[in-house]
């Protein structure tokens, strides 16, 4: 079946250091890749999102790149600030056998950055 | 603004009791999600619909249930079947649940405790 591999975290990092999460897929087809935030107490909020292989998304600074030969969607920001922490899902969508949406989440990465 | 309104934030259920959790959305979109959130265990599907009056089971739907009345109101039912209900609850939708590469809108949860 589907799955999606986020690295562990937290992952802890001084203000302005470079950012990279990773994530790895597992699906059948072609699937679109979902980056996903949520801040303490909040539900999740789309952060960027691509479709097709080799498309960049990219959003407030953040960008991943769809790599249909590695299957991966590592997430990445040249410069964080403290407004950053957070837990980042990375999700793939596919059709369900019903023709549905169905959306495969990881198991997030908690990201905190120390001023 | 237009988007999904959950209530109540907070709710505590006693044992052998049934608790309904509200998810209302003003963005017209046909299907609507419920997913349970654990630490460490990403989010995980409880059930969708597509459309007013039908329902699917998602992965985790033993011991809760919904109703679809109205486009715009998605409630889950917790029953005491639930034996370990404690979690963050979300509720999502989306405009085209055929749309693989559409991302889904998230509330901003609804958090239930055991008394």
């Amino acid at each position: 079946g589907d799955s999606v591999t986020q690295m562990e975290g937290p992952v802890t990092l001084s203000e302005e250091a470079f950012l990279t999460i990773n994530c790895t897929y597992t699906a059948t087809g072609y699937p679109s890749l979902f980056w996903y935030v949520q801040y303490p107490g909040e539900g999740l909020q789309l952060l960027l999102k691509a479709t097709k292989a080799d498309d960049k998304g990219s959003n407030k600074g953040f960008e991943a790149t769809y790599r249909k030969e590695t299957t991966s969607f590592h997430l990445e920001k040249g410069s964080v600030q403290v407004s950053d922490s957070a837990v980042y899902f990375c999700a793939l969508g596919t059709v369900n056998s019903g023709g549905y949406q169905k959306v495969t989440f990881g198991t997030g990465t908690k990201l905190q950055v120390i001023p | 603004d237009g988007g999904i309104t959950q209530s109540p934030k907070y709710l505590f259920r006693k044992e052998g009791q049934n608790v309904t959790l509200s998810c209302e959305q003003n963005l017209n979109h046909d299907a609507m999600y419920w997913y349970r959130q654990d630490p460490g265990q990403g989010l995980r599907l409880i059930y969708y619909s597509q459309i007013v009056n039908d329902f699917q089971k998602g992965d985790i739907a033993e011991g809760y249930s919904v109703s679809r009345e109205k486009k715009e109101s998605f409630p889950l039912t917790v029953t005491s079947a639930q034996k370990n209900p404690t979690a963050f609850y979300l509720c999502a939708s989306n405009s085209d649940y055929r749309a693989y590469n559409q991302p889904q809108h998230f509330g901003d949860g609804t958090r239930l405790s055991i008394l």
